[in-house]
C-alpha cells in the first residue's frame, strides 16, 4: 500500500464527452504527476503540479488539463475524448525536495472511451 | 533527451532459474535510474532505485540492479525465480529529484513451474 487512491478504478465513456479522474496523494507529500499507460506500454508522462502549479508538461494536447488542490489531492480533465484516449490513468505523488527520488504510484483508474 | 530501452518485450524463465531483465538508456547527464513491477490491474510498484554511490543497488524481493556507466546499463537480476514474480516489469529514468520519470516499454516475465 503507498497511500495513493485514485477514483474511480474503471469508467466507460462516450467519444466526445469529458471525463474526470481524480488522486488523492499519499500525507505529506506536495507534489503530483499523471501519466497515461496504454494497454502494453509503459506508463508517459502528462504532467506534473508543484504546489498547485503545473510545472512540467509532456506531449499531451491542451484538452489534458490538471488540478492541485490545497490538501494535495488532485484532478486530470480530459475533454473531447477520443478513442485512443482508453487507457490506465496513473497519478503519482512525491515530496519533491533534494536526493528525494521515489514516486509513490496509485492503483490507476482504467478509462475506456466507446 | 532521454530515453530508456529494455530488451525483450517478454521473457520466460523456469522456476528456480535465473531472472535478467535488461535495461538502456540514453542521457546526456548521470541520471537517476528505477526499477518498478507492476502485477496485473494494479499500480507501479518500486522494485530499487540508483542514485549515486555503489553501483550494485538490492530492492525487494530478493533483486537487484547493476549500474554500468560505460555500458549505460542498468539490468536487473534475481538469482531464483518464483512463481510471484510474474508481472511486468519497467525500467526508468529520471534527470532530477524534481523531473519528469521516463519508463521503457517494459518487459512482461513469465515463470514456468
Amino acid at each position: 500500500e503507498t497511500g495513493v487512491t485514485q477514483s474511480p478504478t474503471h469508467l466507460i465513456k462516450t467519444r466526445g464527452q469529458q471525463v474526470t479522474l481524480r488522486c488523492s496523494s499519499q500525507s505529506g507529500h506536495n507534489t503530483v504527476s499523471w501519466y497515461q499507460q496504454a494497454l502494453g506500454q509503459g506508463p508517459q508522462f502528462i504532467f506534473q503540479y508543484y504546489r498547485e502549479e503545473e510545472n512540467g508538461r509532456g506531449n499531451f494536447p491542451p484538452r489534458f488539463s490538471g488540478l492541485q488542490f490545497p490538501n494535495y489531492s488532485s484532478e486530470l480533465n480530459v475533454n473531447a475524448l477520443e478513442l485512443d484516449d482508453s487507457a490506465l490513468y496513473l497519478c503519482a505523488s512525491s515530496f519533491v525536495g533534494p536526493n528525494i527520488y521515489e514516486q509513490y504510484f496509485g492503483p490507476g483508474t482504467r478509462l475506456t472511451v466507446t | 533527451a532521454q530515453s530508456v530501452t529494455q530488451l525483450g518485450s517478454h521473457v520466460s524463465v523456469s522456476e528456480g532459474a535465473l531472472v535478467l531483465l535488461r535495461c538502456n538508456y540514453s542521457s546526456s547527464v548521470p541520471p537517476y535510474l528505477f526499477w518498478y513491477v507492476q502485477y496485473p490491474n494494479q499500480g507501479l510498484q518500486l522494485l530499487l532505485k540508483y542514485t549515486t554511490g555503489a553501483t550494485l543497488v538490492k530492492g525487494i524481493n530478493g533483486f537487484e540492479a547493476e549500474f554500468k556507466k560505460s555500458e549505460t546499463s542498468f539490468h536487473l537480476t534475481k538469482p531464483s525465480a518464483h512463481m510471484s514474480d510474474a508481472a511486468e516489469y519497467f525500467c526508468a529514468v529520471r534527470k532530477t529529484s524534481y523531473d519528469k520519470v521516463i519508463f521503457g516499454p517494459g518487459t512482461s516475465l513469465s515463470v514456468i513451474p
